[in-house]
């Protein structure tokens, strides 16, 4: 494709469940990140992959967030047992190699939990 | 730790002006700079990279600067146009792989 794409758009659970989201980045990019945008916050970021590694999860807001990737390619960030404060727009970007390259974000995924 | 401030937090402009965006930074340690904008429900469209040894970057009606030593980049808009209308985010890269983001401008182009 010719840009970053997530899945789901946006999705509603309740607190509790657990939720999956998806991300595509560009082809041929080796780097893959995620941030998280709360209502009225600046981007926050959560991890980022080097091909298939995770070389920094500091970012992440508790063990209920975990994330992988595969392939090199799609990643998945899956956020357990949600709580209220998950609410967020969870944005996905991805670049050519680690080190100086720019970014490119996909439109988002928007958590809504209840 | 990397703080990035972006004054002012909403602006509004009649069509035509010419305007400024600011962006501050705590630590010149900085490997990079990037403006985006981003528009009401959507995700991030990048505008400029301005690695660290660079002092600007232009794209049409768009100019970037960096100045490391004061911790400071502005975005400069020529002849702004109502389709300028959307948050205008700066972010950048230290010693770490992340992005460090500020809060955004809001910027409003009035026809």
């Amino acid at each position: 494709g010719a840009g970053v794409s997530q899945s789901p758009s946006n999705k509603v659970t309740e607190k509790g469940k657990d939720v999956e989201l998806r991300c595509d980045p560009i082809s041929g990019h080796t780097a893959l990140y995620w941030y998280r945008q709360r209502l009225g916050q600046g981007l926050e970021f959560l991890i980022y992959f080097q091909g298939n590694s995770a070389p920094d999860k500091s970012g992440l807001p508790s063990d209920r967030f975990s994330a992988e990737r595969t392939g090199e390619s799609v990643s998945t960030l899956t956020i357990q047992r949600t709580q209220q404060e998950d609410s967020a727009v969870y944005l996905c970007a991805s670049s050519l190699a680690i080190s100086n390259n720019e970014q490119f974000f996909g439109p988002g995924t928007r958590l809504t939990v209840l | 730790k990397q703080e990035v401030t972006q004054i002012p937090a909403a602006l509004s402009v009649p069509e035509g002006e010419n305007l400024v965006l600011n962006c501050s930074f705590t630590d010149s340690a900085i490997y990079n700079l990037q403006w985006f904008r981003q528009d009401p429900g959507k995700g991030l469209t990048s505008l400029l990279l301005i690695q660290s040894s660079q002092r600007e970057q232009t794209s049409g009606r768009l100019n970037a600067s960096l100045d490391k030593s004061s911790g400071r980049s502005t975005l400069y808009i020529a002849a702004s146009q109502p389709g300028d209308s959307a948050t205008y985010l700066c972010a950048l890269r230290g010693g770490s792989e992340k992005l460090v983001f500020g809060k955004g401008t809001k910027l409003t182009v009035n026809p």
